[in-house]
């Protein structure tokens, strides 16, 4: 069965050093897409980065990182230089195909991202 | 700018009272999703539709209804809402191919009481 595991609820980074957040998926599906989205206080979802399956580089936008290794089924964001802003609530989620409800996404619990000053 | 627009925001309601959460995308996307969001249950499907009359149902479905006679909206229906219903709702769209997510509307906090 699909599903996507993050198994930290809580960490604390301190500002301008890296974090890790962990993701791991389970699926029987060779094409499926990996995405992080950000959802800070207020409650809206920002997409913040993707990766496909057959995507053989790690995705990078900006100060993310997808470090993407397939054969483990893991998906761990690296945020980099974190800044006051980035304390948001982080969600790992993955799409497999259109084929499956629309190609919906299915969400990992979350992981709350607190910076400190 | 393209986005995805969703009302109210916020809704505080009483149970029975039929209302709509509408929801509006500027991006001539195919695919179009309703999500809940509850603590400790995450996001999860309510309904989808892949164009203009074709919706089917999601994971938790019981409650809602949704109609798709447009392609940029799709409006979330609740008949007779019930204190269960109590969430935050999220529209989403995305074009049919599998390197993009979901554009998320900004939310609705919808309190039945």
């Amino acid at each position: 069965a699909q599903k996507i595991t993050q198994t930290q609820p809580g960490m604390f980074v301190q500002e301008k050093e890296a974090v890790t957040l962990d993701c791991t998926y389970d699926t029987s599906d060779q094409s499926y897409g990996l995405f992080w989205y950000k959802q800070p206080s207020s409650g809206e979802m920002i997409f913040l980065i993707y990766q496909g399956s057959y995507d053989e580089q790690n995705a990078t936008e900006g100060r993310y990182s997808l470090n993407f290794q397939k054969a483990r089924k893991s998906a761990n964001l690296v945020i980099s230089a974190s800044q006051l802003g980035d304390s948001a609530m982080y969600f790992c989620a993955m799409r497999e195909g259109i084929n499956n409800q629309g190609g919906k996404l299915i969400f990992g619990q979350g992981t709350e991202l607190s910076v400190k000053p | 700018e393209a986005q995805v627009t969703q009302n109210p925001r916020y809704l505080i309601t009483v149970t029975g009272k039929k209302l709509t959460v509408t929801c509006s995308q500027n991006m001539n996307h195919e695919y179009m999703s309703w999500y809940r969001q509850d603590p400790g249950l995450g996001l999860r499907q309510i309904y989808y539709s892949m164009n203009v009359e074709v919706t089917d149902k999601g994971d938790v479905p019981e409650g809602y209804k949704v109609s798709r006679k447009e392609k940029r909206n799709f409006p979330l229906i609740l008949e007779s809402p019930s204190p269960n219903q109590t969430s935050l709702y999220f529209c989403a769209s995305s074009s049919g191919l599998l390197a993009y997510g979901y554009t998320f509307g900004s939310g609705t906090r919808l309190t039945v009481v």
